[in-house]
């Protein structure tokens, strides 16, 4: 069966770093577009970012842009969200889901908290 | 950006009720349309894709339609465990979004 387990969250300071990593199974990882979703508390979802099957594609929504990176290492089937100068609106939960740009995300993670605070 | 537009925000629904929630896209996205449900502390479920196929697993009642900018999802004889938090999602164009949410109370 299809697992997504998020991993690396926690409290940071505002202005600091945090990686975050998806580990995948159940299903051929690299045949697969992979996005982050993520979730402030009590708000909605929010896209973030979406890599191609083999990481040569990637976009970000205009809120995260310049400051995250989405990659993936599909040896190890796995994804990261590398996020750079952090600030208290990107507090949330951060999903991994599986899905290609063009469709639905069939599989989500239990999601991991970030939480943006000094 | 296309942004999705769900009505209503909130339902109070009685049980074997049927709740209808509808989802406006600012363009037309065709049928890349796909509904989810949010169960407190867990994750998003698909619930229907492609505006109105059906997934594996999900229960009968759930239903969707639409095309171009309306969509509608329909739970038929709504039950105490579909409580939760529906959002509609287009994947028609990048940014990819989300409608902001209709949560279905049970009376």
């Amino acid at each position: 069966q299809v697992q997504l387990v998020e991993s690396g969250g926690g409290v940071v300071q505002p202005g600091r770093s945090l990686r975050l990593s998806c580990a995948a199974s159940g299903f051929t990882f690299s045949s697969y577009g992979m996005h982050w979703v993520r979730q402030a508390p009590g708000k909605g979802l929010e896209w973030v970012a979406v890599t191609s099957y083999d990481g040569s594609n990637e976009y970000y929504a205009d809120s995260v842009k310049g400051r995250f990176t989405i990659s993936r290492d599909n040896s190890k089937n796995t994804l990261f969200l590398q996020m750079n100068s952090l600030r208290s609106e990107d507090t949330a939960v951060y999903y991994c889901a599986k899905g290609t740009s063009a469709a639905p995300n069939d599989y989500w993670g239990q999601g991991t908290l970030v939480t943006v605070s000094s | 950006e296309i942004v999705l537009t769900q009505s209503p925000d909130f339902q109070s629904v009685t049980p074997k009720e049927k709740v209808t929630i509808t989802c406006r896209a600012s363009q037309s996205i065709g049928s890349s349309l796909h509904w989810y449900q949010q169960k407190p502390d867990q994750s998003p479920k698909l619930l229907i894709k492609y505006a109105s196929q059906s997934i594996s697993g999900v229960p009968s009642r759930f239903s969707g339609s639409g095309s171009g900018t309306d969509f509608t999802l329909t739970i038929n004889s709504l039950e105490a465990e579909d409580a939760a938090t529906y959002y509609c999602h287009q994947s028609s164009s990048l940014p990819q979004t989300f409608g902001q949410g209709t949560k279905v109370e049970i009376k």
